[in-house]
């Protein structure tokens, strides 16, 4: 089945630093979203993307859906203490109406202040 | 307006003892997705429904897993017997009618079998 790629494992970085990670999968996606997990919490989307090339701003964030459908990143601007968090990619498989996302294994962030 | 609302948040029980746990979806919402989270092997989607249809229920582990859906405003996730590896995280997500519709999720319920 399909899989995706998440890069790095785990950051750790100084309080205002900027933070990128990545997602590669060796299938195509038609969707892209970013999610963010604080502990004892459910994912909550941060960024979801729909077209291939689009850039997408939310606040500090900045995600992008790769051209070729096959990756994408999440960049956060400005780390703050509250970044904290797992964050996971996830694409739509295939030209499924029905929804049924893949996701990657997590990016664990941590800032230091 | 109301998300995702899972049940227990909190579950501990012994092996062999039967566990179910719930899920409401947001109202709306047509499709209902049920997830485990490990260390080990991360989000894993266990089955989903559409309009309360199962339509994909390969990633359910075991024939000791079972999941319905009554109506559109509520499902279970049954474990029965239930086993210490089966201790996990469990979500609970839906989207809305389209296809590209993001999923939103629960809070999980954290299940603990000793």
């Amino acid at each position: 089945g399909q899989q995706l790629n998440q890069s790095p494992q785990s950051m750790f970085i100084q309080e205002g630093e900027d933070v990128s990670m990545n997602c590669t999968s060796s299938s195509i996606f038609n969707t892209w979203l970013w999610y963010k997990q604080d502990p004892g919490e459910g994912p909550v989307l941060l960024i979801a993307l729909y077209k291939a090339g689009e850039l997408t701003s939310n606040g500090r964030l900045t995600a992008q859906f790769g051209i070729t459908r096959k990756d994408s990143f999440l960049n956060i601007s400005a780390s703050i203490p509250s970044d904290v968090g797992i964050y996971f990619c996830a694409g739509l498989e295939g030209s499924s109406n029905t929804g049924k996302l893949i996701f990657g294994q997590g990016t664990t962030l941590q800032v230091k202040p | 307006d109301a998300g995702v609302i899972q049940s227990p948040r909190h579950e501990v029980t012994e092996m062999g003892q039967e566990v179910t746990l719930r899920c409401k979806p947001i109202s709306g919402h047509n499709s209902l997705f049920w997830y485990r989270q490990t260390m080990m092997r991360g989000l894993e989607l266990l089955i989903y429904f559409n309009n309360n249809v199962p339509i994909d229920d390969s990633g359910m582990p075991e024939d000791r897993f079972s999941a319905k859906m009554p109506n559109a405003s509520f499902s279970t996730l049954k474990i029965q017997p239930s086993e210490p590896r089966d201790s996990a995280v469990y979500f609970c997500a839906s989207s809305g009618a389209q296809g590209n519709q993001p999923q939103h999720f629960g809070d999980g319920t954290r299940l603990s079998i000793l």
